[in-house]
């Protein structure tokens, strides 16, 4: 299986700040790499598919990159409502996807 | 717009088997794989299972010995059977949609969890 590490664990941060989280792969999954927001109670929602392309509605201020086995999603300006838990997901090893353990967006 | 609406039994016993399904309004249902995921309180996210309109099912390895998933294509449903359960599958259960693309496979549309409680 392809593992999946993101650091940090935990973040806090304040309104308009410039944060990034990162996501490492235990094997190169080219940019097969998915992000998702979480917020209590609620589904995950797609923000990021092939590492970088944004699904339909998400916010300028949110970015992805990455390749190979090193990802990042950055929020250029933190917003109240960005305040919620990161995941991301590989979906190179198409039968066993799996989630990184989240990164949790607190406010500080 | 695409909705995936899901239920099933919210408390069992150890030894008993999960159910749920999950219906698809809007959209196609055919040219998908539509997936299972679940969430311990708490936790992260283990992907469970999909299926196709086809009946073509793939399983988590660690769970296929106890994971079957079969669809409904007359009513554009799928369900998720997860038998001798015990409280390390307690958890929030999602179903969703899983896109295939160039840019790989990722899960776009997805229900409202159900809560599945497994306690003597």
């Amino acid at each position: 299986d392809v593992h999946m590490t993101q650091s940090p664990s935990s973040l806090s941060a304040s309104v308009g700040d410039r944060v990034t989280i990162t996501c490492r792969a235990s094997q190169s999954i080219s940019t097969y790499l998915n992000w998702f927001q979480q917020k209590p109670g609620k589904a995950p929602k797609l923000l990021f598919y092939g590492a970088s392309n944004s699904q339909s509605g998400v916010p300028s201020r949110f970015s992805g990159n990455g390749s190979g086995t090193d990802f990042t999603l950055t929020i250029s300006s933190l917003q109240p409502e960005d305040f919620a838990t990161y995941y991301c997901q590989q979906s190179d090893s198409a039968l066993m996807y799996t989630f990184g353990q989240g990164t949790k967006l607190e406010i500080k | 717009q695409v909705q995936l609406q899901q239920w099933g039994t919210g408390l069992l016993k150890p030894s008993e088997t999960l159910s749920l399904t999950c219906a698809v309004y809007g959209g196609s249902f055919s040219g998908y794989f539509w997936s299972w995921i679940r969430q311990p309180p708490g936790k992260g996210l283990e992907w469970i299972g999909e299926i196709n309109h086809f009946g073509s099912s793939h399983y988590n390895p660690s769970l296929k010995s106890r994971v079957s998933i079969s669809v409904d294509t007359s009513k554009n449903q799928f369900s998720l059977k997860l038998s001798s359960v015990t409280a390390a599958d307690t958890a929030v259960y999602y179903c969703a949609r899983l896109c295939e693309s160039v840019y790989g496979d990722y899960f776009d549309y997805w229900g409202q969890g159900t809560l599945v409680t497994v306690s003597s």
